[in-house]
């Protein structure tokens, strides 16, 4: 069974940072690209980043561009995702989700349960 | 980007009707690589389908999907209690970023 865990969401002031982590299993972590998906209170979803298995590619919304890094362990079947100069508007829970394969790298097939981001003063 | 435009906003039915949902994009999309995502409150979306018609692992079949080019359409045959939710389209093609429609909640007449 997939299983996908984030943790790290908390309450953060505009312009801070916070380190996301979604820790992977039931699936070829090494193998498989990632993504974050985002979604505001009450509002509608957003993809925020990708990643392939091995690093190589690297896409990133441009509401995020700059401000968020995505990365991965993959001995530690981790993804991770550094987000530094925190707006109001990055409130949202941020979930962690596992690609698809080939060109299908952007298509969500299995989530986690999301962790809250609060950014406010 | 493509922009993805999800009609209606709300569909007020009862249990045992049909739900047609509309899904539009602003400029076609590359090999059906369209998206259905259920999210029931509190909790994380659920894929439905892809492909624009391939039903995912686990998923009922009075769920299917249909279109092509810019427009997409999910059906739900009969719909069951547990089928009130909010459903996202959304289009994986081959450049990002990956859009989603602002989704339809089908409500419990």
């Amino acid at each position: 069974e997939v299983q996908l865990v984030e943790s790290g969401g908390d309450l953060v002031q505009p312009g801070g940072s916070l380190r996301l982590s979604c820790a992977a299993s039931g699936f070829t972590f090494s193998t498989t690209s990632m993504n974050w998906v985002r979604q505001a209170p009450g509002k509608g979803l957003e993809w925020v980043s990708f990643i392939t298995s091995s690093t190589n590619t690297i896409y990133y919304a441009d509401s995020v561009k700059g401000r968020f890094t995505i990365s991965r362990d993959n001995a530690k079947n981790s993804l991770y995702l550094q987000m530094n100069s925190l707006r109001d508007e990055d409130t949202a829970v941020y979930y962690c989700a596992r690609g698809g394969i080939y060109d299908s790298g952007g298509l969500p097939l299995d989530w986690g349960q999301g962790t809250l981001v609060t950014v406010s003063s | 980007e493509i922009v993805l435009t999800q009609s209606p906003g709300t569909l007020s039915l009862s249990p045992g009707e049909r739900a047609t949902l509309s899904c539009r994009a602003s400029q076609s999309i590359t090999s059906r690589y369209l998206a259905w995502f259920q999210q029931k409150p509190g909790q994380a979306p659920r894929l439905l389908i892809y492909g624009a018609s391939s039903r995912a692992t686990g998923i009922p079949d009075r769920f299917s999907g249909s279109g092509s080019g810019t427009d997409f359409t999910l059906t739900i045959s009969r719909l069951e209690p547990e089928d009130f939710a909010v459903y996202y389209c959304q289009q994986y093609g081959s450049s990002p970023p990956w859009t989603f429609g602002q989704g339809t909640k089908v409500e419990n007449k």
